[in-house]
């Protein structure tokens, strides 16, 4: 069945450095939405992509969706202490109803 | 607008009980997702209604059920309790669901614990 891998699977930080997070999926998405829950908390949305090779950024978060379709990224530059958290990307396949979760990546941020 | 509500968000049952929670959604939104989480398997997808039919499944047995009201509020049930079921459940609610371009809105979920 289709997968969503996501790496790393943790990322520990110093406040101020960046981080990447990579989204692979094994079949071509028709879009892909990005979402971050906090330590306790429940997934709220980021963001969706929905063309091939879309950029978008919301002040220091820049995502991107591949060519293919099949991956994307979430780069937070100069990261802070709020930005801690786990991040997910979901995707949607065509004449899907329903949303294939990444296995997320963990992000602490060391003050 | 109110956001999404889940009942109740604490729940101990023992093995071999029947448990049913309970997900409003945002008002105007008719699809309505539940998915499991748990530390080793992720977030997984249980199945979405729209408009009182459920229009996709997950992978999980069929112990695993769920419904829609004409309201768009809804119910999930698991019966026959396993230990393995113990979980953060969570529904999201949006307008139309799946493959237009909608946003996902995820209530605070209900924490299942068998014992």
């Amino acid at each position: 069945g289709q997968q969503v891998m996501q790496i790393p699977q943790y990322q520990h930080v110093q406040e101020g450095e960046d981080f990447t997070t990579y989204c692979n999926s094994s079949t071509t998405l028709s879009n892909i939405q990005w979402y971050k829950q906090r330590p306790g908390g429940h997934p709220v949305f980021l963001i969706q992509l929905v063309k091939s090779g879309e950029v978008k950024k919301q002040k220091r978060l820049t995502f991107q969706f591949g060519e293919a379709k099949k991956n994307s990224s979430l780069h937070i530059t100069a990261t802070q202490t709020t930005d801690v958290g786990t991040y997910f990307c979901a995707g949607t396949t065509s004449g899907t109803y329903k949303y294939i979760f990444g296995t997320g990546t963990r992000l602490k941020v060391l003050a | 607008k109110a956001g999404v509500t889940q009942t109740p968000r604490y729940l101990i049952k023992t093995r071999g009980q029947q448990v049913t929670l309970s997900c409003s959604p945002i008002s105007g939104h008719r699809s309505v997702s539940w998915y499991q989480q748990t530390p080793g398997q992720g977030l997984q997808f249980l199945f979405e209604y729209f408009s009182e039919t459920q229009r996709n499944k997950g992978n999980f047995p069929g112990r695993f059920s769920g419904r829609q009201f004409s309201n768009s509020r809804s119910e999930m049930n698991v019966s026959t309790l396993e230990l393995g079921d113990s979980a953060l459940y969570l529904c999201a609610s949006s307008f139309a669901g799946g493959i237009n371009t909608d946003t996902q809105y995820f209530g605070p979920g209900t924490r299942l614990t068998v014992l």
